[in-house]
């Protein structure tokens, strides 16, 4: 247990619904990842909090996802009117900036879309 | 852009002996570079960070190498056992320290 967990761990959902994962990183930890990964690949960026601020996307954040980060500490990923192509395993990292590059990693949500 | 290559075949060793896997950059010099190691259904665990000015890192069984000059990283598990069976990650640090992975090595130790 690295200390970052996320909720749920795994989501089934159809074609065109929207969900939303949950991310509670280390408490001290301001720097705030996600990831995306599907079978066979390493994970992909797709944006970065320093606190409450939203710092960068990736062009794989399409205008479908949204993410937040109230207040600096719990983040979500929500994506609105899911397509097939959005299964994959969302991961979510948080970093102590400043100190450390080691980013630790939560378990992950499995998202499939039927 | 920048591109971390791993050999995306599996590969299988037996019980016992080293493991070698391999990172190679391009397009870019990475300061440092990282690998993780990811267990099916679970997130990346970090193992070892190398920075370029370090030809070799050592933890208990694992040893990492840095050549800039070959722009690539070499990962190896000494006396492999088959709990090291797992999918091993190498990384490089973009901006805001994200990280740029490899699509990872799977291997498969055997007794």
């Amino acid at each position: 247990d690295t200390g970052v967990s996320q909720n749920p761990r795994h989501k089934i959902t159809k074609r065109g619904q929207n969900v939303t994962f949950r991310c509670d990183p280390i408490s001290e930890h301001n720097r705030l990842y996600w990831y995306r990964q599907t079978l066979g690949q390493g994970p992909e960026f797709l944006t970065y909090f320093q606190n409450e601020a939203q710092l960068e996307k990736s062009r794989l954040l399409s205008d479908r996802f949204s993410a937040e980060r109230p207040k600096g500490s719990f983040s979500t990923l929500e994506i609105q009117r899911t397509e097939q192509g959005d299964s994959a395993m969302y991961l979510c990292a948080s970093l102590r900036g400043g100190i450390k590059e080691t980013q630790y990693f939560g378990p992950g949500t499995r998202l499939l879309v039927l | 852009s920048q591109k971390i290559e791993q050999n995306s075949e599996a590969l299988n060793i037996q019980e016992g002996k080293t493991a070698t896997l391999t990172c190679n950059y391009t397009n870019y010099s990475p300061a440092y570079l990282q690998w993780y190691r990811q267990d099916p259904g679970r997130g990346p665990v970090f193992l070892l960070l190398i920075r370029e000015n370090e030809k070799e890192k050592r933890k208990e069984r694992l040893k990492v190498t840095f050549d800039t000059t070959l722009k690539q990283s070499l990962f190896h598990i000494t006396a492999s056992q088959p709990a090291d069976s797992a999918t091993y990650l190498c990384a490089s640090q973009g901006g805001y320290n994200k990280l740029i992975f490899g699509a990872g090595t799977r291997l498969a130790v055997h007794p």
